[in-house]
């Protein structure tokens, strides 16, 4: 029983690089997200996505890209890191059906871009 | 994108103290409101899903009330306890997306 699976758990980057973080569930659930979490803001919505071939910016959707090519599995690109993109990620999933679904989360990503 | 707020921002209480915090969101187009909590080095669990005016959910010691109309909801702890340190979060559902809260951050000490 799985649930949600984040990879890398830790990432340490340079100024620039490009990197992938892997976010998979196996609850067949429509609905995934990509968070990030800063000190004194709580989880900032980055991009999410209701089906397969459908995503949508959140909050802070600028340097991030994403796509959903399955119901499993939802990646989240840095195409050119910055330090303001130094960060703990987390990927969350829930089912669509009712009203009173919860979010399940990933582990989380340590990120550090030097 | 909406406002979700909570207040406090912080609060330090002693064991056996009571406690409540409050999320603040818009009162229009309501679907649900969710409760996390999240400890140090952990991931947000959920507490609770609130989808009508006038809910009332109890898990053990903590309980939430949600009124749409006016758009808040509380949550309350009963004899607060250290194990219950950590960061309280609340999210509005807004077209299909989960917003949250920036959090309320309870330290209990012994």
């Amino acid at each position: 029983n799985a649930g949600v699976t984040q990879t890398p758990k830790f990432q340490v980057l340079k100024t620039g690089q490009s990197m992938t973080l892997q976010c998979a569930q196996d609850m067949n659930h429509e609905y995934m997200s990509w968070y990030r979490q800063d000190p004194g803001m709580g989880l900032r919505l980055i991009h999410y996505s209701v089906g397969a071939g459908i995503t949508d910016q959140g909050e802070v959707p600028n340097g991030y890209n994403v796509s959903r090519s399955t119901t499993e599995d939802f990646p989240l690109r840095l195409l050119s890191a910055a330090p303001s993109q130094t960060s703990v990620y987390f990927c969350a999933s829930r089912g669509q059906g009712i009203r009173n679904e919860k979010l399940f989360f990933g582990s989380g990503t340590q990120l550090s871009v030097l | 994108i909406l406002n979700v707020e909570q207040s406090p921002q912080s609060l330090h209480v002693q064991e056996g103290d009571s406690t409540n915090f409050t999320c603040s969101f818009p009162s229009s187009n309501f679907y649900a409101l969710h409760w996390y909590r999240w400890e140090t080095a952990k991931s947000p669990e959920a507490l609770f899903v609130m989808t009508l005016n006038g809910d009332e959910k109890k898990k053990g010691r903590i309980s939430a009330t949600l009124n749409t109309k006016e758009g808040y909801s509380y949550l309350y702890i009963k004899g607060s306890q250290p194990e219950d340190s950590a960061t309280y979060l609340c999210a509005f559902t807004e077209g299909g997306k989960l917003i949250f809260g920036q959090g309320t951050e309870l330290s209990v000490k012994p």
